[in-house]
């Protein structure tokens, strides 16, 4: 059950886009379309913002959106607001039937 | 409103045993998966547990198995983990999470997390 691979960090400036991208395998990220995307800020619970690879859950902005190409998901986010600094988690369900997650993306809105 | 609350954590010593609870409202509890996903000081989140929304199907990340156990009462709308042979790289943040559906392995609603310390 290795950890999914993220960028340790990413900066953007206002408005501008920015990519994490999350790699795995064939056994998680490539395999199912069951991958997830997670906003952390500091001291607070993880927010669900993408699911099953590019769908948004009620109330998330649609300026976050979700892609993937064979083990590599995407979370891409458009229109930067410095609200959006905080860390960013992708998960996959594995074919051992579990999950795993990546390790984390800190992004700075500079 | 849609809850999740933990409780249980503390501080115990390696090889001691822990039960954390996670208590369930807003939502109906038996109609969906639920997870245990933890988070060590200053790292990112590691999932732990799955149990479905009828017990029958129970999984566990390799670093806790054969030592944790999920489980659930409905008709409490509880959920629980059972921690035995603690180790000290067990110490984290252990939020409990509402699958989004029965098994759709994505995390809609999470508890503010309960600390678990594994120290003599």
């Amino acid at each position: 059950q290795s950890a999914l691979t993220q960028p340790a960090s990413v900066s953007g400036s206002p408005g501008q886009s920015i990519t994490i991208s999350c790699t795995g395998t064939s056994s998680d990220v490539g395999g199912y379309n069951y991958v997830s995307w997670y906003q952390q800020h500091p001291g607070k619970a993880p927010k669900l913002m993408i699911y099953d690879v590019s769908n948004r859950p009620s109330g998330v902005s649609n300026r976050f959106s979700g892609s993937k190409s064979g083990n590599t998901a995407s979370l891409t986010i458009s229109g930067l607001q410095a609200e959006d600094e905080a860390d960013y988690y992708c998960s996959s369900y594995t074919s051992s039937s579990t999950a795993v997650f990546g390790g984390g993306t800190q992004l700075t809105v500079l | 409103q849609v809850q999740l609350v933990e409780s249980g954590g503390g501080v115990v010593q390696p090889g001691g045993s822990l039960r954390l609870s996670c208590a369930a409202s807003g939502f109906t509890f038996s109609d969906y998966g639920m997870h245990w996903v933890r988070q060590a000081p200053g790292k990112g989140l590691e999932w732990v547990a799955f149990i479905r929304y009828d017990e029958i199907n129970k999984y566990y990340a390799d670093s806790v198995k054969g030592r944790f156990t999920i489980s659930r009462d409905n008709s409490k709308n509880t959920l629980y983990l059972q921690m035995n042979s603690l180790r000290a790289e067990d110490t984290a943040v252990y939020y409990c999470a509402k699958d989004r559906l029965r098994s759709a392995w994505a995390f809609d609603i999470w508890g503010q997390g309960t600390m678990v310390t594994v120290s003599s």
